[in-house]
């Protein structure tokens, strides 16, 4: 029982380039979850999803998008990606609207 | 969706001391959950509280409900070295919304 997985762990970006990070989760979650954490910044929720097929603008949506194609992953693409999208990226996944479940992020560095 | 938040921002006790950190949010709620994050990894979920419970145990961990004044606190005993980490509370409902959380470093 893996939990919650993301991939990729570190990746470097020139500004303008693409790229789709992965969760998955096997516990069979409904929710799933894509967040950013900057220095000083704490959480903030960029997009999410309450069933396979669904999705929903969180916080900070701009400049990313997300498909839920299947129930036990969740990615999230940057089109054209932008040094102030440098961050940790956090994907959880929870049974209902209570306890989440994180992965243990992808740090990504746009130059 | 809205926003706890936590108080104060960072804490510094030494081994053995009890941590008390505070949480306020702006509207009913039908429960609080606070999360602990170790330096670069992603949050752990420690303890629920309903919003029909003024308290809760787990471990070392007491967690108290006032909804007339809106507010939560954590509290650590005893704490160890290892409760170094940031601490988060969060509402409902969906999504949850995580405050800046507090830095609790425990000195050994």
């Amino acid at each position: 029982n893996a939990g919650v997985t993301q991939t990729p762990k570190f990746r470097v970006l020139k500004t303008g380039q693409s790229m789709t990070l992965l969760c998955a989760q096997d516990m069979n979650h409904e929710y799933m979850y894509w967040y950013r954490q900057d220095p000083g910044m704490g959480l903030r929720l960029i997009h999410y999803s309450v069933g396979e097929g669904t999705t929903a603008k969180g916080e900070v949506p701009d400049g990313y998008n997300v498909s839920r194609l299947k129930k036990q992953n969740f990615l999230l693409g940057l089109e054209s990606a932008a040094p102030s999208q440098t961050s940790v990226y956090f994907c959880a996944s929870s049974a209902t609207n209570l306890s989440q479940y994180f992965g243990p992020g992808t740090r990504l560095l746009v130059l | 969706s809205q926003q706890g938040e936590e108080d104060p921002q960072a804490l510094s006790i030494q081994e053995g001391e009890n941590a008390t950190m505070n949480c306020s949010y702006k509207t009913s709620i039908n429960n609080l959950q606070w999360y602990r994050q170790n330096s670069g990894r992603g949050l752990v979920h420690l303890i629920l509280i309903r919003s029909n419970e003024r308290e809760k145990h787990s471990g070392r961990l007491r967690v108290t409900l006032d909804t007339s004044k809106k507010s939560s606190s954590l509290l650590i005993t005893a704490s160890r070295a290892a409760d170094t980490a940031s601490y988060f509370c969060a509402t409902d409902p969906t999504p949850l919304v995580f405050g800046k959380g507090t830095r609790l470093s425990v000195i050994a």
